[in-house]
């Protein structure tokens, strides 16, 4: 069965800190990988993508993830965090054209000090 | 467009009492989920559809029914609730082709006392 691991639960950074959160799952065939982001009291909003072609990925408000296929990783970065950036991020897999769900890691929790 | 809505935002429910989220997108979505949030656990799939008619169940099911009748809505109801489903719960949606990129409703935030 697939699953999503995000090692880090809790993350507490200064603002301007660089960011590297990280995702690996263990489905062994074609993926789709999403980062999904949760502002406090708010629904689930889609930060970025990987489908295909280049591993390394854009999403908005300058994140960032690279699809490394061999380490089973999709890695969120940012290079510079804002208090802002103050929220819930969830990793998630979906096992190509075989299915129809996709499967959440446990979640982020990242605090930016002021 | 409104995207996915959900009501209602806020629940207390008593328990063995039952009640309906209700769930609603304007999108033309084929594929609809429910999906219940529990702090530190991440999302967990309850049921899902991939169009009318059709639905399935995901990891926990149990406590849980769905109808899905028309395309737009994706109604989920609780028999006989119990403290265990006190929980944030959220729909989502999306379509073929897309992936399974899914776009996400408000929440439901029901407490079971």
């Amino acid at each position: 069965a697939q699953s999503v691991s995000q090692h880090n639960h809790h993350v507490i950074l200064s603002e301007a800190a660089s960011l590297e959160l990280g995702c690996n799952y263990s489905y062994g065939g074609t993926v789709n990988l999403f980062w999904y982001v949760q502002y406090p009291g708010q629904h689930l909003q889609l930060l970025l993508k990987y489908f295909s072609g280049d591993p390394l990925v854009k999403g908005i408000k300058g994140f960032e993830a690279e699809f490394i296929k061999s380490k089973f990783s999709f890695n969120l970065r940012k290079p510079s965090v804002q208090w802002s950036d103050t929220a819930e991020y969830f990793c998630a897999v979906n096992a190509g054209r075989r299915d129809d769900k996709i499967i959440f890691g446990k979640g982020t929790r990242l605090h930016i000090l002021p | 467009n409104a995207g996915v809505t959900q009501t209602p935002k806020f629940r207390i429910l008593k328990i063995g009492q039952s009640m309906t989220l209700q769930c609603t997108q304007d999108m033309n979505h084929n594929y609809m989920y429910w999906y219940r949030q529990d702090p530190g656990m991440g999302l967990k799939l309850i049921y899902y559809s991939v169009g009318a008619g059709i639905t399935d169940k995901g990891e926990v099911p149990n406590g849980y029914n769905v109808s899905r009748s028309t395309t737009e809505d994706f109604p989920l109801r609780l028999e006989l609730a119990a403290p265990s489903q006190t929980s944030v719960y959220f729909c989502a949606s999306s379509y073929l082709g897309s992936h399974n990129e899914q776009f996400f409703g408000p929440g439901t935030r029901l407490t079971v006392l």
